[in-house]
């Protein structure tokens, strides 16, 4: 699976956008670009993944480069709640094992 | 009521002795993951335990020191043996849902080897 890069942290204040970058310039064109994120002390939580289109959920939006060489996870209003590592990872689509990088720390401030 | 109930959420154990950590899930699946966090770092993928055949492990764990077990498509047991300090980690375990997407965590064995 193509590895991911991610900047180390970020900060952001409540109630604006988020944006965490993810670079994945060795991505090939079956893999996935996966989000999860892990708030301290809990397990990871799924939030939102894609292959070339952007893609909206309840919790996120992903968009996409089209080389999809890199992608944005944009959490439209930070809350406190959502203070966090993010992972990006890209995923071959019947490839059960997942690569995690150290992701991003993000701090929503208030 | 939790998707994956994980137990013992913490605990501190003395070098040497062996730590069994449970894994529940509230609905059949076919592959269970044990991962391991250790402080400041990600996740590191043990194995992966399927119902009825042995474990599945990456490189660097093996059975000796991770046993494993997996009585039923519900529930699956995770060992350290022969603990030391640096087997002091996060201990996860992750499942694949049916028509869910996304892998499903547990929250965690927090594991102290004094």
């Amino acid at each position: 699976d193509a590895k991911t890069t991610q900047p180390p942290s970020m900060d952001c204040a409540e109630g604006r956008a988020a944006n965490l970058p993810c670079n994945h310039s060795t991505i090939s064109g079956n893999e996935y670009v996966y989000w999860y994120r892990q708030i301290h002390s809990q397990g990871p939580q799924y939030i939102i993944h894609g292959l070339k289109n952007n893609e909206t959920n309840e919790m996120a939006s992903l968009i996409i480069t089209e080389d999809r060489k890199s992608s944005t996870l944009i959490l439209p209003h930070a809350t406190l709640r959502d203070t966090a590592v993010y992972y990006c990872i890209a995923v071959r689509g019947n490839n059960r094992k997942l690569i995690w990088g150290l992701g991003t720390s993000l701090a929503v401030n208030p | 009521s939790a998707v994956i109930s994980q137990k013992p959420s913490r605990d501190i154990c003395q070098r040497g002795t062996s730590l069994t950590i449970q894994c529940q899930v509230d609905s059949q699946v076919t592959m269970m993951f044990w991962y391991r966090q250790q402080p400041g770092q990600s996740l590191t993928l043990i194995a992966t335990a399927n119902q009825g055949s042995e474990a599945t492990y990456e490189s660097g764990f093996v059975i000796d020191k991770f046993p494993i077990s997996r009585p039923n498509l519900t529930f699956s047991t995770l060992t350290v043996s022969n603990m030391s300090p640096e087997d002091s980690s996060i201990y996860l375990c992750s499942v694949d849902r049916s028509g869910v997407v996304g892998y499903t965590f547990g929250s965690g064995t927090r594991l102290t080897v004094v």
